[in-house]
């Protein structure tokens, strides 16, 4: 989707080296959100932003960490990278509010190798 | 949260309609009705929300139940392009509604 990109698509990093991840959005929304998709799990939320400066956890978020300095960049980062955080990385963007009547707008994805 | 049932695979001819049931018999009067696909490959894309009444918008039609227990995602004329994993998702009107909590969705296969 236009609005939201990630970067790189791809990356191996080997085990022990640290590791940004990096999504930008273009549509100005307050929520963004990081997940990671496993085989046999499916997608699991790992961190989220509500604001600049503003984040929190989700169910797996050992091992990572988020930061968000403006309202465009929601970075990801993986302080020591280790075999079990190979995965795919989503990003995803909302505008939030009550009632939840707005969709959800996903990246398409960062495809982690840790070696 | 209040959990969705669906069944792990379907299976449809091309040009047919197709009908994704959603078991929700937990639902809560404030829970929306959203749906969600993946296309092979790709990130997650919203299709379509309801709470009480049938929805249709460009890509699909969405079926309540009068007592909100269940949902049917209804795709008129299955293409190629649909094959995808289509996951049903309970969002409240409160609390942590901003967070999406995904299952294991259906993974709904085309043949030509």
């Amino acid at each position: 989707d236009a609005g939201i990109t990630q970067s790189p698509r791809h990356k191996v990093t080997e085990t022990g080296t640290p590791v940004t991840l990096r999504c930008h959005q273009t549509e100005n929304h307050r929520y963004m959100y990081w997940y990671r998709q496993d085989p046999g799990h499916g997608l699991r939320l790992i961190h989220y932003s509500y604001g600049v400066k503003d984040t929190d956890k989700g169910e797996v978020s050992d091992g990572y960490s988020v930061s968000r300095s403006k309202t465009e960049d929601f970075l990801l980062t993986l302080e020591s990278a280790t075999s079990s955080q190979t995965s795919v990385y989503f990003c995803a963007i909302s505008e939030g509010g009550t009632p939840p009547v707005y969709g959800y707008t996903f990246g398409s994805g960062t495809r982690l190798t840790v070696v | 949260d209040a959990k969705t049932t669906q069944p792990n695979s379907m299976e449809s001819n091309e040009e047919e309609p197709v009908h994704l049931p959603c078991n929700h018999s937990t639902i809560s009067g404030t829970d929306y009705i959203h749906w969600y696909r993946q296309l092979p490959s790709q990130g997650p894309e919203y299709v379509i929300h309801g709470l009480t009444s049938n929805v249709n918008n460009r890509m699909a039609s969405l079926a309540i139940a009068e007592d909100r227990k269940s949902s049917t995602l209804i795709l008129h004329r299955a293409t190629l392009r649909d094959a995808a994993v289509y996951y049903c998702i309970l969002r409240n009107s409160g609390g942590s509604n901003y967070k999406l909590t995904f299952g294991k969705g259906t993974l709904l296969t085309v043949n030509p």
